[in-house]
């Protein structure tokens, strides 16, 4: 069965600095792997995707994450946080870009000025 | 853009009432999902639909029923509410199999309170 953890419910940086946020993931074959943000109030956006191909994805808004087979990680990075950046991120995995897709439990990260 | 529009953005209900969430997109998708968000716990999913009239249990199914009647709708029934159901609902929707460069789209979310 796939599973996804997230590292850390919180995380807290100083505007400019690194964002690093934490997933690992189980899955019996390569997944399809997703990190999807949750701002205030609203529904989740999709902020990259791995299908296959490159390991090293670029998203919107800044963000990349890099596919690790061997440490079956997916961290998401930022090389500098703005104060806009702060929401709900989710990282999540499939078995194939159309089954149900599993969620991890969320990491709130906050910005501060 | 793909639209998923959700009835209500917040809800609440007493204890024993029946309660339909209505979910809806405009870009023809065949596979529509509801989840629940609760703190901590991410999203789990409850029912999902691949095509009118067909559903399928997700993960936690139990206490909920759904009704997709037309491809553009799908809704969430809470038969007999309870105070454990509070919680945050989203819907989701996806145009279907095959289609490898897709990814879900989400409705803003329903925060449902049941007292």
């Amino acid at each position: 069965a796939q599973s996804v953890t997230q590292l850390g419910s919180h995380v807290s940086v100083s505007e400019g600095a690194l964002v690093l946020l934490r997933c690992n993931y189980s899955s019996s074959v390569p997944p399809y792997l997703f990190w999807y943000v949750q701002y205030p109030n609203q529904g989740l956006q999709l902020l990259l995707k791995y299908t296959t191909g490159a390991t090293l994805v670029k998203g919107i808004n800044g963000f990349e994450a890099e596919f690790k087979k061997s440490e079956t990680s997916f961290h998401l990075t930022k090389p500098s946080a703005h104060m806009s950046d702060a929401a709900e991120y989710f990282c999540a995995v499939s078995l194939t870009s159309y089954d149900k897709v599993i969620f991890g439990p969320g990491t709130s990260l906050s910005v501060i000025p | 853009d793909v639209k998923v529009t959700q009835s209500s953005r917040y809800l609440v209900k007493r204890t024993g009432e029946k309660v339909f969430l209505e979910c809806v997109q405009d870009m023809d998708h065949e596979n529509m999902f509801w989840y629940r968000q609760d703190p901590g716990l991410g999203l789990r999913l409850i029912y999902f639909s691949y095509d009118v009239k067909m559903k399928e249990k997700g993960d936690i199914p139990e206490g909920y029923s759904v009704s997709r009647e037309k491809k553009e709708r799908f809704s969430l029934i809470l038969e007999s509410a309870s105070t454990n159901q509070t919680s945050m609902y989203l819907c989701a929707s996806w145009i279907g199999q095959g289609a490898s460069t897709d990814t879900q789209y989400f409705g803003p979310g329903t925060r449902l309170t049941v007292l």
